[in-house]
């Protein structure tokens, strides 16, 4: 069966630090790769979304960045962290355009 | 663009009993997807039920169903038989394979039940 792992679960940095989020998928190929933000009393926005290796596409002007180094990992970076950036990040992925998203256990970042 | 619009902000139910969340979506596509998430307090977001649009039946998972009126626009979950496990934050999801493979999302109801 598929899983997905992310880390660290709660993370607390601050403000002008470097970020580095982590998140792999264990059981398929291939993978759909996205990252969400959940702001406090909010839905989820999504922040990026990897088709492969090395292509990334971003959704939202900001000033974090991901990467795909491998098949089925996906890192979140940020260079220099905002107050703005502090939330609950969540992994997820699918195996294609027509499948259903599951998420990882979410990171919860606090930005001081 | 997609919108999901949820207008219950937070229900109470009895264990035991039935409850009814409705969604609200609008888009011009014809083949799209929808889903119900639960987000019980450890955040960590979980599938609860799926529809394809081009299907006619309501999608049933144990004890979620899904009313599905495509006409409308209209997909609500009802939740039978109530158990305190179901506490959660219950959002309404829109997918379309034409789209950016952006999951739309509504903002949520919350779901408290009661023992």
């Amino acid at each position: 069966s598929q899983t997905i792992h992310q880390w660290p679960a709660t993370l607390v940095q601050p403000v002008g630090s470097p970020l580095s989020l982590e998140c792999t998928v264990e059981g398929t190929s291939n993978p759909n790769l996205y990252w969400y933000r959940q702001a406090a009393g909010r839905g989820l926005q999504l922040l990026f979304y990897s088709v492969g290796i090395g292509q990334i596409s971003s959704e939202v002007p900001q000033n974090l960045s991901a990467s795909r180094p491998q098949d089925r990992q996906f890192i979140l970076s940020s260079k220099k962290l905002l107050l703005s950036d502090s939330g609950f990040y969540l992994c997820a992925w699918s195996r294609g355009q027509e499948d259903t998203i599951y998420f990882g256990e979410g990171s919860w970042l606090t930005v001081v | 663009a997609q919108t999901v619009t949820q207008s219950q902000p937070e229900m109470s139910v009895q264990e035991a009993e039935t409850v009814t969340l409705s969604c609200t979506y609008d888009t011009s596509e014809s083949n799209y997807y929808l889903f119900w998430y639960k987000q019980p307090p450890s955040r960590q977001m979980i599938l609860v039920i799926r529809q394809e649009a081009y299907k006619q039946q309501n999608a049933t998972e144990n004890r979620f169903s899904v009313n599905f009126q495509k006409a409308a626009k209209s997909f609500s979950l009802k939740i039978s038989d109530s158990q305190l496990g179901d506490t959660a934050m219950y959002f309404c999801a829109f997918f379309t394979p034409y789209g950016n493979n952006r999951l739309a999302f509504g903002k949520g109801n919350q779901v408290v039940v009661i023992p």
